[in-house]
């Protein structure tokens, strides 16, 4: 029972280099996010998916992009990598609105990038 | 918008003290609350969460919460803090109905042996 499955889990990118990271959940979820863990800022809202096919803005946009490819699968796009996108990624999946709630985090994805 | 302040960022208690951690959020309605661990190098542990009901919520590892809707607080307590609690707590908050769950900055808490 995998759960919330993210990868790559180490990635080092230069200014400019686009990557995607991938996140899949075996736990027939409806909602997917992306966060990102900064040191003194807590963690930040990405994107977030409702359903197949939706998504919307989180706290943070900017400088990435989202595809909802199917239930299971969320994955998060950076087109022109930035020193500031280093951080930690995580992705989660959750049932809210069906009033369990609890968020279930990938491992996390540090990306770093020169 | 929904916001979630955690005033704290760093906070030392004595091994057996009592603990408390405080979380504000603005919001119109009552919201989806919820309180988050993360010890050294590990994921996130949900604690407990609240969503309707009784205020005071018990939630694993001793911890427990109140929800106090005239304050839009919803502070994490604990009787005893022992040395393995020492890790961050973060709180956050999501609105019924919705999926946009945000998350406070975090208070790091630290424990004297």
């Amino acid at each position: 029972n995998a759960g919330v499955t993210q990868t790559p889990k180490f990635q080092v990118l230069k200014t400019g280099q686009s990557m995607t990271l991938q996140c899949a959940q075996d736990m027939n979820h409806n909602s997917m996010y992306w966060y990102r863990q900064d040191p003194g800022m807590g963690l930040r809202l990405i994107y977030y998916s409702a359903s197949e096919g939706t998504t919307d803005k989180g706290e943070v946009p900017n400088g990435y992009n989202v595809s909802r490819l199917n239930k299971r699968e969320f994955s998060l796009r950076l087109e022109s990598a930035a020193p500031s996108q280093t951080s930690v990624y995580f992705c989660a999946s959750s049932e809210v609105r069906a009033g369990t709630g609890e968020l279930f985090f990938g491992e996390g994805s540090r990306l770093t990038v020169l | 918008a929904q916001s979630v302040t955690q005033p704290d960022i760093h906070i030392t208690v004595s091994e057996g003290a009592s603990l408390e951690l405080r979380c504000n959020y603005s919001y119109g309605a009552t919201p989806y609350l919820f309180w988050y661990v993360q010890s050294p190098g590990q994921g996130l542990q949900l604690l407990l969460k609240y969503f309707s009901g009784d205020t005071l919520v018990q939630g694993i590892k001793g911890f427990e919460a109140e929800f106090k809707r005239s304050q839009s607080s919803f502070n994490l307590r604990k009787p005893s803090v022992h040395w393995s609690d020492a890790a961050e707590y973060f709180c956050a908050v999501g609105p019924p109905g919705d999926d946009k769950i945000i998350f406070g900055k975090g208070t790091r808490l630290h424990i004297l042996p």
